[in-house]
């Protein structure tokens, strides 16, 4: 089975702080995302990366950054926290899709971490 | 633009009764298809998917979906809830770069 890890299952941070979420997958997958969860708005996409070092902007990023320097991890830094930015985070992974096109390959995710920024 | 609605935000559904979550999506081509569990304080976990090929499609924990290309819905069935099926349920589809646009998500209360 695919394995997604997420370093914290809850963390409480102050505002400021510069925040860092781990993610590691054990199966291989090029593909990797992050996503933030607040109740009403569904799983809103931080950002993705299709490759080691890459990285690409989804709908959310303001206020985050990533960083993919090993294929089997992928963390997601909170620069500066804010209040704002109190919610579940959730991280998963996928193969890849040939040419950017749209995948079939269905996304394995991680337990989540609960983020609360004081 | 691709979205997902889920029209439905809560349901409510005794134990033992059927339980169908609807799902419509928006979607230029041949759309890959996603519904996914999320019990409370977990990830999300695959229910099954679409591709292609026959529209009714089976998946874990007894649930089952119908893909309608003329009605643009993907709905996810399951004959005979039980309690342990109270969760959120999204429905997904894939878009370009292994991406996936989710909907709002429906939540699932199973009464005794």
């Amino acid at each position: 089975d695919v394995k997604v890890t997420q370093s914290s299952r809850y963390l409480v941070k102050r505002t400021g702080e510069k925040v860092f979420l781990e993610c590691v997958q054990d199966m291989d997958h090029e593909n990797m995302f992050w996503y933030r969860q607040d109740p009403g708005l569904g799983l809103r996409l931080i950002y993705f990366s299709y490759d080691v070092k890459m990285k690409e902007k989804g709908d959310i990023p303001e206020g985050y950054s990533v960083s993919r320097e090993k294929k089997e991890r992928f963390s997601l830094i909170l620069e500066s926290a804010s209040t704002n930015q109190t919610s579940m985070y959730l991280c998963a992974s996928s193969f890849g899709s040939r040419g950017g096109g749209a995948s079939n390959q269905p996304q394995h995710f991680g337990d989540g971490t609960r983020l609360s920024i004081l | 633009a691709q979205s997902v609605t889920q029209p439905d935000i809560h349901i409510t559904v005794s134990e033992g009764a059927s339980l169908e979550l609807r799902c419509n999506y928006s979607y230029g081509a041949t759309p890959y298809l996603f519904w996914y569990v999320q019990s409370p304080g977990q990830g999300l976990q695959l229910l099954l998917k679409y591709f292609s090929g026959d529209t009714l499609v089976q998946g874990i924990k007894g649930f089952e979906a119908e893909f309608k290309r003329s009605q643009s819905s993907f709905n996810l069935r399951k004959p005979s809830v039980h309690w342990s099926d109270a969760a959120e349920y999204f429905c997904a589809v894939g878009v370009g770069w292994g991406k996936l646009q989710f909907g709002a998500g429906t939540q699932v209360v199973v009464t005794p």
